[in-house]
């Protein structure tokens, strides 16, 4: 089963609108950590955002924030007053914490495109 | 963030020779370093996790004879291709996190090695 789902792979946005990028995640794991990266068209990985299991309140950097509904096991990305810059994948991932000095598991992905 | 470098950022080589690709972690100690693999428009899939002086773990369907890793300090990790052929065409990327073993422990990515097997 997948562990990480992205649903969309690809979204357009209006330059300076807000726009969401969903992921859902499957663990049993009560502890786990969640993380956003930016892949522009250079292939760098770029770290965005992160939410842990336990965290009360939803993460916060800049722009970004994440819409964590541990219910529904979901950690969506919000994207505030999209720049042109933003356009690019973006990948959700996700580590367990049976896991926890080892690997991230990447969601397949949405593809942004911020139209001018 | 921390800056991890991968080199080279592009190779193109006959079928049969190997590759060399290095990352390194220039601003911190990487205990852990991971290799990925990722065809376009895909997802990244993960090759190997190395810790710093033992053997890499491989993750299933990955020929460990085939991808050679080698982590002999905190700040290098490297990825042999060898004899490579052109299904081994991809871009590959490396990525470190620090030795604090956390969950909360943001992993920093490489730029990526594009390779090219004719």
């Amino acid at each position: 089963a997948q562990k990480i789902t992205q649903t969309q792979p690809g979204m357009f946005v209006q330059e300076k609108e807000a726009v969401t990028l969903d992921c859902t995640y499957d663990t049993s794991d009560p502890s786990y950590g969640l993380f956003w990266y930016k892949q522009p068209s250079s292939g760098e990985m770029i770290f965005l955002i992160y939410q842990g299991s336990y965290d009360q309140q939803n993460a916060t950097e800049g722009r970004y924030s994440l819409n964590f509904q541990k219910a529904r096991k979901s950690a969506n990305l919000v994207i505030s007053a999209s720049q042109l810059g933003d356009s690019a994948m973006y990948f959700c991932a996700m580590r367990e914490g049976h896991n926890a000095g080892n690997m991230l598991t990447f969601g397949g992905g949405t593809r942004l495109m911020v139209k001018p | 963030g921390a800056v991890v470098s991968q080199h080279p950022s592009w190779v193109i080589c006959k079928s049969g020779t190997s590759v060399k690709i290095e990352c390194r972690s220039l601003d911190f100690q990487a205990t852990t370093m991971f290799w990925y693999r990722q065809f376009p428009k895909q997802s990244l899939m993960l090759m190997a996790t190395s810790n710093e002086g033992s053997k890499a773990t491989y993750e299933q369907g990955v020929e460990k004879d085939k991808f050679l890793i080698n982590h002999a300090s905190l700040t290098l990790s490297t990825l042999t291709v060898t004899s490579a052929h052109p299904e081994d065409s991809s871009f590959y990327i490396c990525s470190a996190r620090g030795a604090g073993g956390d969950i909360t422990d943001t992993q920093y990515f490489g730029p990526g090695t594009r390779l090219t097997v004719l």
